[in-house]
């Protein structure tokens, strides 16, 4: 049972432009919901987090959307470039809880 | 470069073969994790420890048997594997309980293991 759905499954992004990733969950119950970059033969690395008391989250390029009613968030990645050339995945998990709920993944593809 | 390494970074086994995974970290954190990730695939959660005890299992098969011998580090035994379990094998480290998967996951860069 998949507790997070992410779409798109790719994308591919002209550099500058924006790029977007959407998720969805089902457990009201999770209140942690982190973003995950994995470049080829890397393991993840955490991008961004955010908790469900807002509503946005911006580091940089990157900005984190969550809207708790409609139980979504997303990822916005603007001014996109080359670097930012990698799979992206969403999780979700309660605070407390070891288990992380990972989205399936984006790969995105910045085009120069 | 990560903060939490992995030995050794490729792999390669016959069915019959007993090998080992290692993950170190120094960061501090007491709880300590292995995932399995397939080709475009999420990482799979295999096993947690924490403060040394096992916490999580996942229900891996019994070929897979996993070791912390002290706070730093984190071993993971192969034993019998089968050509499907080829995989990238990911460690982990967070801070320990009351912030679990809530503080940041600090992932290694992965043992490719290739079972023949």
């Amino acid at each position: 049972q998949q507790q997070v759905k992410q779409s798109p499954q790719s994308l591919i992004v002209q550099k500058g432009g924006i790029s977007i990733i959407n998720c969805a969950y089902e457990n009201t119950a999770f209140d942690y919901f982190p973003w995950y970059q994995q470049f080829p033969g890397k393991g993840p690395a955490l991008l961004i987090a955010i908790r469900p008391d807002v509503s946005e989250k911006k580091e940089g390029r990157f900005t984190i959307s969550f809207n708790k009613s409609a139980k979504q968030f997303s990822l916005h990645i603007m001014d996109s470039q080359p670097g930012d050339s990698a799979t992206y995945f969403c999780a979700a998990s309660h605070l407390n809880d070891y288990k992380l709920s990972f989205g399936a993944g984006t790969t995105v593809t910045v085009r120069a | 470069d990560t903060e939490v390494t992995q030995t050794p970074k490729h792999l390669v086994m016959g069915m019959t073969n007993k090998k080992s995974l290692k993950c170190e970290q120094h960061m501090g954190h007491r709880a300590m994790y292995w995932y399995k990730q397939k080709a475009k695939k999420p990482p799979e959660l295999m096993f947690v420890y924490s403060y040394e005890k096992l916490s999580i299992n996942e229900s891996v098969p019994s070929r897979f048997s996993p070791e912390c011998p002290n706070s730093s580090l984190l071993n993971l035994h192969l034993h019998a594997l089968q050509p499907e379990d080829s995989a990238l094998y990911l460690c982990a480290s967070s801070q320990g309980p009351g912030q679990g998967a809530g503080s940041p996951l600090h992932f290694g860069n992965g043992t490719r293991l290739t079972v023949t």
